[in-house]
């Protein structure tokens, strides 16, 4: 599987937009790009994912680089309950397993 | 309403004591996965079946087992638990949309496992 790289941990207040990069340098073209996050002590949950262009949802938006060798998540405006950690994936597009990488602990400020 | 959901959320066992972990879903999707995640770790694959296919990762102990008796049924079977093994496993799912593309996953909550 390609590899993902996060930071360890960002940290951001509350209402405030939040940028959560994601380098992917040896992405293939078939790779879609997945953000997932999980919430403490509950199972993940899906966020949005993309192939090529932007991408856009109720929970967040996907930047994708032209090259596609790195990505953005934008929590447009955090709350308190958008603390979790956040992994980038990548997934063949019709590949049946999802692999997990380390992600990044993201801390809101009240 | 819960969508996939895992029995029981604790479980305590003794060192080498057998334990089955079970995972039921109401989505009707033929691929349903394992995970375990140690404390501040990400989650680990396991394995997972597509309808009635095993596929077992290369690192995953002989210690675990799995079944899928139904489409809306797995269980995992940890046959001999030792002190590492302690840990929260995670159930998921996905189906396939158009154009044989693979679904998100839809996780449970998880069972959380303490071995003593």
């Amino acid at each position: 599987d390609a590899k993902t790289t996060q930071p360890n941990s960002m940290e951001s207040n509350e209402e405030e937009p939040v940028h959560l990069p994601c380098n992917h340098s040896t992405i293939s073209g078939t790779d879609y790009i997945h953000w997932y996050r999980q919430l403490p002590s509950q199972g993940p949950e899906y966020v949005i994912h993309g192939l090529t262009s932007n991408v856009n949802n109720r929970m967040a938006s996907l930047a994708i680089a032209e090259d596609r060798k790195s990505s953005t998540l934008i929590l447009h405006r955090a709350t308190l309950r958008d603390a979790a950690v956040y992994y980038c994936i990548l997934r063949d597009r019709g590949a049946q397993k999802l692999v997990f990488g380390q992600g990044t602990r993201l801390t809101i400020n009240p | 309403d819960a969508m996939v959901i895992q029995n029981p959320r604790y479980q305590v066992t003794q060192f080498g004591k057998p334990v089955t972990l079970s995972c039921s879903q109401t989505l009707n999707h033929n691929v349903m996965y394992w995970y375990q995640q140690k404390s501040s770790q990400a989650p680990k694959l396991l394995f997972h079946y597509y309808d009635k296919d095993f596929n077992n990762e290369a690192d995953t102990p002989d210690n675990f087992q799995s079944r899928r008796p139904n489409t809306s049924f797995c269980f995992l079977d940890i046959r001999s638990p030792g002190l590492g093994d302690a840990a929260m496993y995670l159930c998921a799912t996905s189906g396939y949309g158009g154009e044989g593309v693979a679904g998100e996953l839809f996780f449970g909550e998880g069972s959380r496992l303490t071995v003593l």
